[in-house]
């Protein structure tokens, strides 16, 4: 598609809920981010996905937070057992290759999340 | 130390006037650095990269100064359309999210 993809815009879960944020990328961007930005904070990286290569995890908060990424396109973020703190406005990112110099990120419009 | 550091205003600038605000970074291994713009309820959009020589974008200009390790902003001719929060990246070699940084932003309000 033309541009970052995410659904769905908004969700509204109950606490203990699993919810599923899907991202599609720009076609043929082979690097995938995922964030999450909650009110008036910046950007907090959560995962980071190249190619083939095994995924940087590093920013997943809990273990109660998995992505997986398919066929090197769609990306799903997971998140089970929500709580109150996951509330937030989830970013989907891609570029056309990671580790470049001046290649920035296209974002998608986000998932914004609330937990009640 | 935070990794990249701003002012997060908010500036208050009239229409026509001159802005600008800067970004500090605290990895001297640094390589590549950017300002995105943020509209209110919105994702980030890449604003421009910004050049070791400096680099110029219609009424936006962008300076690097790696000895003192900050980058700038600079908007001429503020228009009403130029609110919205600035976000400085920066890009580390090895760092996670393919060493990218934000900063949190600098919230400009331009008034009438």
């Amino acid at each position: 598609g033309a541009g970052v993809s995410q659904s769905p815009s908004n969700k509204v879960t109950e606490k203990g809920k699993d919810v599923e944020l899907r991202c599609d990328p720009i076609s043929g961007h082979t690097a995938l981010y995922w964030y999450r930005q909650s009110l008036g904070q910046g950007l907090e990286f959560l995962i980071y996905f190249q190619g083939n290569s095994a995924p940087d995890k590093s920013g997943l908060p809990s273990d109660r937070f998995s992505a997986e990424r398919t066929g090197g396109s769609v990306s799903t973020l997971t998140i089970q057992r929500t709580q109150q703190e996951d509330s937030a406005v989830y970013l989907c990112a891609s570029s056309p290759r990671g580790g470049g110099t001046n290649y920035g990120y296209t974002f998608g419009s986000g998932t914004r999340l609330t937990v009640v | 130390r935070k990794e990249v550091e701003q002012d997060p205003g908010p500036f208050n600038v009239p229409e026509g006037a001159t802005v600008a605000f800067n970004c500090t970074y605290s990895n001297s291994a640094s390589q590549s650095f950017f300002w995105y713009r943020q509209d209110c309820r919105k994702e980030p959009k890449l604003l421009m990269s910004v050049y070791s020589s400096g680099n110029e974008d219609g009424r936006f200009t962008a300076q690097l100064n790696r000895a003192s390790q900050y980058i700038s902003l600079l908007i001429r001719d503020s228009k009403l359309s130029d609110s919205a929060t600035y976000l400085c990246v920066v890009r580390t070699v090895g760092g996670g999210a393919d060493g990218l940084t934000f900063g949190k932003g600098t919230h400009l309000i331009i008034q009438p």
